[in-house]
């Protein structure tokens, strides 16, 4: 079955630093998401991307966020400056269309110390 | 904006016997899927059983059934014959189906599910 594919699985980065999260969506799947988990709390809605450029974004998706698909497979989430409180667990996720479910991936756990 | 309420935060049930996990949500819009997804300790996010708002007919997957219920904006998920391998948190979800461009998921707080040997 088609998988979504996320990498690294664990990331440990350094307060301040920038870190690139990286996906592979299911190759017939046009529509794509980014959604942050926080330890403990619902998973929340980060950005939305379709036809190469973002279609929609939360309030959490400030300037330190931003998303690219550079080579029409990958899909990447760049997270500057980070901080202590963007430690989470951040999931991928692909649809072929606006409507239905959507395939997550397995997820990134970012940690900042 | 649409809003997922689950107001169960942990459940249990005993092997082979049955749950329900309520759900219930906001909207104004009368054309949207409701999905559950189960989260195992490995943290995947893992679609478990969806339903579309204009069918009237409950959907069904193996042990895993649903009760929607539109008038009410309530979508409960029943579990027969519990597994060990059911445990871990459920989220329930909605997704508009109107014609807007992405139609981002909504998700609720979650409940955690303990099964009990």
């Amino acid at each position: 079955e088609p998988e979504v594919t996320q990498t690294p699985s664990h990331q440990v980065t350094q307060m301040g630093q920038e870190v690139i999260l990286r996906c592979v969506p299911i190759s017939n799947h046009l529509y794509f998401y980014w959604y942050r988990q926080i330890l403990g709390q619902k998973v929340e809605f980060l950005v939305s991307f379709y036809n190469n450029e973002i279609s929609e974004k939360s309030e959490i998706f400030d300037d330190q966020f931003s998303v690219e698909r550079p080579d029409g497979s990958n899909f990447t989430l760049k997270i500057r400056s980070t901080k202590l409180e963007d430690s989470a667990m951040y999931f991928c996720a692909s649809s072929e269309s606006p409507r239905g479910g959507y395939t997550f991936g397995s997820g990134t756990r970012l940690t900042v110390v | 904006a649409q809003t997922v309420t689950q107001s169960q935060p942990e459940m249990s049930v005993q092997e082979a016997e049955t749950v329900t996990l309520s759900c219930t949500y906001d909207t104004s819009e009368s054309d949207y899927y409701l999905f559950w997804y189960k989260q195992p300790p490995s943290r995947q996010m893992i679609l478990v059983i969806r339903q579309e708002a204009y069918k009237q007919q409950n959907a069904t997957e193996n042990r895993f059934s649903v009760n929607f219920q539109k008038a009410a904006k309530s979508f409960s998920l029943k579990i027969s014959d519990s597994q060990l391998g059911d445990a871990a948190m459920y989220f329930c979800a909605y997704r508009s189906a109107l014609p807007h461009n992405n139609n981002d998921m909504r998700f609720g707080a979650g409940t955690r599910l303990t099964v009990k040997p």
